[in-house]
């Protein structure tokens, strides 16, 4: 079966990078794009950006742009999200999730990994 | 102004309808987007729920049952996202998504709670 699973719980401090794995199985990863969503507690979902694990092409939310980077190794069906200059305003749960390319039927979702950012 | 937004919260009782609302922008015509609809219960990620165009452009996820519906409402620039024969279970976080500006954009989400 289709699953997603995230590495685990980070805690930061501000300023310091994190960088969030998605290990694919169950299906061909190049054939989906992984996009990434977090959600601070009790808020809404937010939307980071796209990569696409065939070409390595990548989109990114303008409210991240130069602040984040999404990579991926084919040979291991893992996809990575890292997010630099952490602010407190970061906490989250990360979350990844795969959808065909141009369409946004996120199907499957990994479990989420909480980035705390503290001093 | 945010280019989608949903009620905060919504009741209604076990066996009766809801119809959860996702409002675009002014400008931001409902009638040219896919509107998405996810569930997501505490502690746990996002569901795919459907996509609703058209009732000549739509899909159901995969499981989900067919008392989860898609329409839209033109006059209010809106998504629907229509629950038949509601259960307990039902009782979640209910985001709708648009693909606007090259950005996948949620609205805030509605927590549906049946009592």
């Amino acid at each position: 079966q289709v699953q997603l699973v995230q590495s685990g719980a980070e805690v930061k401090k501000p300023g310091a990078s994190v960088k969030v794995s998605c290990k694919a199985s169950g299906y061909m990863f190049t054939a989906y794009d992984i996009n990434w969503v977090r959600q601070a507690a009790g808020q809404g979902l937010e939307w980071l950006g796209w990569m696409s694990p065939n070409s390595g092409n990548t989109g990114y939310a303008q409210k991240f742009q130069g602040r984040i980077t999404m990579t991926r190794d084919t040979s291991i069906s893992t996809a990575y999200m890292e997010l630099y200059s952490l602010r407190s305003e970061d906490t989250a749960v990360y979350y990844c999730a795969r959808n065909l390319a141009h369409t946004g039927d996120f199907d499957h979702w990994g479990q989420g990994a909480l980035v705390t950012v503290s001093s | 102004q945010a280019v989608v937004t949903q009620p905060s919260s919504l009741s209604a009782s076990p066996g009766a309808s809801a119809s959860l609302t996702c409002t675009l922008r002014s400008g931001v015509n409902v009638g040219a987007y896919n509107i998405y609809w996810f569930r997501q219960n505490p502690g746990s990620p996002p569901q795919y729920l459907l996509r609703f165009k058209s009732d000549s452009d739509k899909q159901q996820g995969s499981g989900v049952p067919s008392r989860f519906s898609g329409s839209k409402d033109f006059p209010a620039n809106a998504g629907i996202l229509f629950i038949s024969g509601l259960q307990s279970e039902d009782e979640a976080d209910y985001h709708c998504m648009i693909w606007h500006s090259a950005h996948w954009v949620f609205g805030g989400g509605t927590r549906l709670t049946v009592l």
